[in-house]
């Protein structure tokens, strides 16, 4: 079966650090995959998705993913952290079975920014 | 625009009690999906409804029935609410020109079962 895992549960950072938030994926085809945040009391937002071609994809608020086949994984990045992007993250597979519109979600991570 | 809107935000129900949560888009989306967020699990797929007219099943559907009234709005019915159903539950829409799995979801509703 599809899954999706976060290994890091919760992620504390400077702000200005850099930052990188883990995601692998289970899924017997290249699926489609994604990233998408949630701010408090928020619902999702999309923050970036690979489909095909490049493997480094770039999103909105200076986000970018590297999908790297040979490990299954689909690694969110940021050079510099801002005290707004404290906020869950959530990663995301699109499989084939679902019409590709039925998303498997992770379990997010939850990032703290220290100032 | 308004996007997506989920009514009520907060809700508390007594076990056995029913309800219906609500949701409707104004972008003229095709699809919409019910999930539930709970800690630690992430999002898991209720129903949802790939055009108006048909509703398919997803991960957890159990305890919940859905009706797609039309192309804007799509419903969650709990019928005999259960403590397990405590959750935050989104709503959420896409469009297939948009691409595959780029979804746009309401504010959340957080219901109780006590």
């Amino acid at each position: 079966a599809q899954s999706v895992t976060q290994p890091d549960i919760h992620i504390t950072v400077s702000e200005g650090a850099s930052l990188e938030l883990r995601c692998n994926y289970s899924y017997g085809a290249t699926p489609y995959l994604f990233w998408y945040v949630q701010s408090p009391g928020q619902g999702l937002q999309l923050l970036l998705k690979y489909f095909s071609g490049d493997t480094l994809v770039q999103g909105i608020k200076g986000f970018e993913a590297e999908f790297k086949r040979s490990q299954s994984s689909f690694n969110l990045r940021k050079p510099s952290v801002h005290w707004s992007d404290a906020a869950e993250y959530f990663c995301a597979v699109a499989p084939f079975s679902g019409g590709y519109n039925k998303l498997i979600f992770g379990a997010g991570t939850r990032l703290a920014v220290h100032p | 625009n308004a996007g997506v809107t989920q009514t009520p935000k907060f809700q508390v129900l007594k076990t056995g009690q029913s309800m219906t949560l609500q949701c409707a888009q104004d972008m003229n989306h095709n699809s919409m999906y019910w999930y539930r967020q709970d800690p630690g699990m992430g999002l898991r797929l209720i129903y949802y409804s790939a055009s108006e007219g048909t509703t398919d099943k997803g991960e957890v559907p159990n305890g919940y029935n859905v009706s797609r009234l039309n192309k804007r709005e799509f419903s969650l019915r709990l019928e005999s609410a259960a403590p397990s159903q405590t959750s935050v539950y989104f709503c959420a829409s896409s469009e297939t020109g948009r691409g595959p799995g780029v979804l746009t979801f309401g504010a959340g509703s957080r219901l109780t079962v006590l």
